[in-house]
């Protein structure tokens, strides 16, 4: 069956830390892939997303993701965590065929020390 | 500001009672798609329309119906509403085209009491 693992669901980190959250896939074929990040009380908003051409995709708020097709991954990269990015961040896939369908993993917590 | 309009932002109501969310897509969007959030079981696809008609249509209750009007904008309604209703019920829209970008809104807050 299709479907979307994020295996944290709460990670916290120092402000000033590296930052990676995990997103595995289980499909056939190559999704559509997204981050989108919601912050308390707000909507979802799109952090970058990848369709095809170079596996590694810059997003806002200097976040990056890399597609590995070997794992089945898109991983949401941040070099150093900001107080401002404690959120909860959602992976999201498009299957093809899927009438542009986003099915959503279940979300990882980030919480930031200061 | 994604372009997505949602209203209400927060509506409490009875178990048994009926509501209705309302959904502006932004501007120049033809599909529109609703999605529920609660606590038990995350972020849900609940139906998709395009140009006024369902394209998709994911884990919705029969209690649960939406539809498109001509001008795009878009309705969820609720009836029989039972306390695990309560849940933040997302409007999204995007542009024709898989993968394309979907644009959210910032949700309508329902609980049922």
């Amino acid at each position: 069956a299709q479907s979307v693992t994020q295996p944290d669901i709460h990670i916290t980190v120092s402000e000033g830390a590296s930052l990676e959250l995990r997103c595995n896939y289980s499909y056939g074929a190559t999704p559509y892939l997204f981050w989108y990040v919601q912050s308390p009380g707000q909507g979802l908003q799109l952090l970058l997303k990848y369709f095809s051409g170079d596996t590694l995709v810059q997003g806002i708020k200097g976040f990056e993701a890399e597609f590995k097709r070997s794992q089945s991954s898109f991983n949401l990269r941040k070099p150093s965590v900001h107080w401002s990015d404690a959120a909860e961040y959602f992976c999201a896939v498009v299957f093809s065929g899927g009438y542009n369908k986003l099915i959503f993993g279940a979300g990882t917590r980030l919480a930031v020390h200061p | 500001d994604s372009g997505v309009t949602q209203t209400p932002k927060h509506l409490i109501t009875a178990t048994g009672q009926r509501v209705t969310l309302r959904c502006s897509p932004r501007s120049g969007d033809l599909s529109v798609y609703w999605y529920q959030q609660s606590l038990d079981q995350g972020l849900q696809f609940l139906i998709q329309y395009y140009n006024g008609e369902e394209r998709a249509k994911g884990n919705i209750l029969e209690r649960f119906s939406a539809q498109q009007f001509p001008d795009l904008h878009s309705e969820l309604n609720l009836s029989s509403l039972e306390l695990g209703d309560s849940a933040l019920y997302f409007c999204a829209s995007s542009t024709q085209g898989t993968g394309n970008t979907i644009y959210f809104g910032e949700g309508s807050w329902l609980t049922v009491v």
